[in-house]
């Protein structure tokens, strides 16, 4: 079984400061997980990947995730956070075991980023 | 390149009825999946096909049923709708190419069904 946990319903951070969305996941086989965001009445838009290699992955819009595996964590984050950054984001976890694009999401982070 | 299109965005139905759902993947996608958002449950994976097969199915009823055509594009339908199949019906499409698959999905904006 896959499973994604995201902690924090809402994470609010000033325009300029660094933020961290954080996930953490699990799975039987090797994770692959993402990152996605969703505005208002949108689709989700993919932001960035870990499936194998560095454990920083730089993704679009300046955001970056830090994969660990000893802590089975995938953190997003971004140096500087911009008001148009607010929005609800989604950590996403694959079981490499399993065939196939079944994506097992967390609850979503709510994002509000203040001038 | 165009993204991925669902149709109808807006769909009011009464209970009982049934729905049916149109994805269109981006061109060369082969793989779509689809997934249901709700407040109370968040995003769950409906079902995914690729190549005209169903390849993984989610914890739904079987009032809940898809398939896709030759040309990659996706239907889902929902017969006998209940209120709490009031949600927003994302379509999601991927490429898979043999040993070098690129994982990510891309979503379309959705469908919002309300259940009346």
């Amino acid at each position: 079984a896959q499973s994604v946990a995201q902690p924090e319903d809402q994470v609010n951070v000033a325009e300029g400061n660094p933020l961290t969305v954080k996930c953490t996941y699990s799975v039987s086989g090797n994770p692959y997980l993402f990152w996605y965001v969703q505005y208002p009445n949108r689709g989700l838009q993919f932001l960035l990947k870990y499936i194998t290699g560095d454990n920083l992955v730089k993704g679009s819009y300046g955001f970056e995730a830090e994969f660990n595996k000893s802590q089975t964590s995938f953190h997003l984050k971004k140096p500087s956070a911009l008001v148009s950054d607010s929005a609800l984001y989604f950590c996403a976890v694959r079981d490499s075991r399993n065939a196939g694009n079944m994506l097992t999401f967390g609850g979503g982070t709510r994002l509000m980023v203040k001038p | 390149k165009a993204g991925v299109t669902q149709t109808p965005r807006y769909l009011i139905k009464t209970r009982g009825q049934q729905v049916t759902l149109s994805c269109s993947p981006i061109s060369g996608h082969r793989s779509v999946s689809w997934y249901q958002q709700t407040p109370g449950q968040g995003l769950q994976f409906l079902f995914e096909y690729f190549s005209e097969t169903q390849r993984n199915k989610g914890n739904f009823p079987g009032r809940f049923s898809g398939r896709q055509f030759s040309n990659s594009r996706s239907e889902m339908n929902v017969s006998t709708l209940e209120l709490g199949d009031s949600a927003l019906y994302l379509c999601a499409s991927s490429f898979l190419a043999g040993d070098f698959p690129n994982y990510e999905q891309y979503f379309g904006p959705g469908t919002r069904l309300t259940v009346t």
